[in-house]
């Protein structure tokens, strides 16, 4: 089945500075590769997403980069902030096959990013 | 919030008792899923369904079942509680890319 590695597992930046987390998978078929942060106390959101057939995808301060030959996968985030602090995790899933239960995300052990003011 | 609600929010239990915890969703996503959250392990899938009564095993399904009756209510059971499932239990629903959350149950098993 899919694996997939996070790292680091901690990282701790200056408010301003860059944040960048990197992932890897295992299975070539995986196509979809969405990033959820998770606030203290809170649910994780999905803040970014990028599908196998598109190697970059920018929204404002995040970016995501796929590398599909090296099965690794990225996000950027720019002039952190310190609301940017949280847990962030990637995952991995195959969309779009015809039989049940194809939606099944595997999820990375998370980075725990802190932003200092 | 999505229309995920999740219930009880805290329990606390003893070793050997059943627990069934709820899932409701009121946006009529197709997929449920639920997973539990540990240090250092992130998001470990339990069990999902893919519709009303069809409902697989994650990688960590050992020790729990599901039971889906309905589009907007996913249950999850311990049949008989363990210390190692004390954890937080988070479920989530979605139609095929992003899943949206539930608030989480918090479950110590003592």
């Amino acid at each position: 089945g899919e694996n997939v590695e996070q790292h680091p597992s901690t990282l701790s930046v200056q408010e301003g500075d860059s944040a960048v987390i990197k992932c890897t998978y295992s299975d070539s078929a995986s196509n979809y590769f969405p990033w959820y942060k998770q606030e203290l106390g809170k649910r994780p959101q999905l803040i970014i997403d990028i599908r196998s057939n598109v190697g970059e995808k920018k929204d404002q301060r995040i970016a995501v980069t796929l590398n599909k030959t090296a099965k690794h996968f990225s996000l950027h985030i720019t002039e952190t902030q310190p609301e940017d602090s949280a847990v962030y995790f990637c995952a991995a899933s195959i969309l779009g096959l015809t039989q049940g239960g194809s939606e099944k995300l595997v999820f990375g052990k998370g980075t725990k990013l802190t932003v200092n003011p | 919030d999505a229309g995920i609600t999740q219930s009880p929010r805290h329990k606390v239990t003893e070793t050997g008792t059943p627990v069934t915890l709820r899932c409701h969703q009121t946006e009529n996503h197709r997929y449920m899923y639920w997973y539990r959250q540990d240090p250092g392990h992130g998001l470990r899938l339990i069990h999902y369904s893919y519709g009303v009564k069809d409902t697989d095993k994650g990688e960590v399904s050992d020790g729990y079942s599901v039971s889906r009756s309905k589009t907007e209510d996913f249950l999850l059971t311990l049949e008989s509680a363990t210390s190692s499932q004390t954890s937080v239990y988070f479920c989530a629903a979605g139609g095929g890319t992003e899943q949206y959350f539930g608030p989480g149950t918090r479950l110590t098993v003592t």
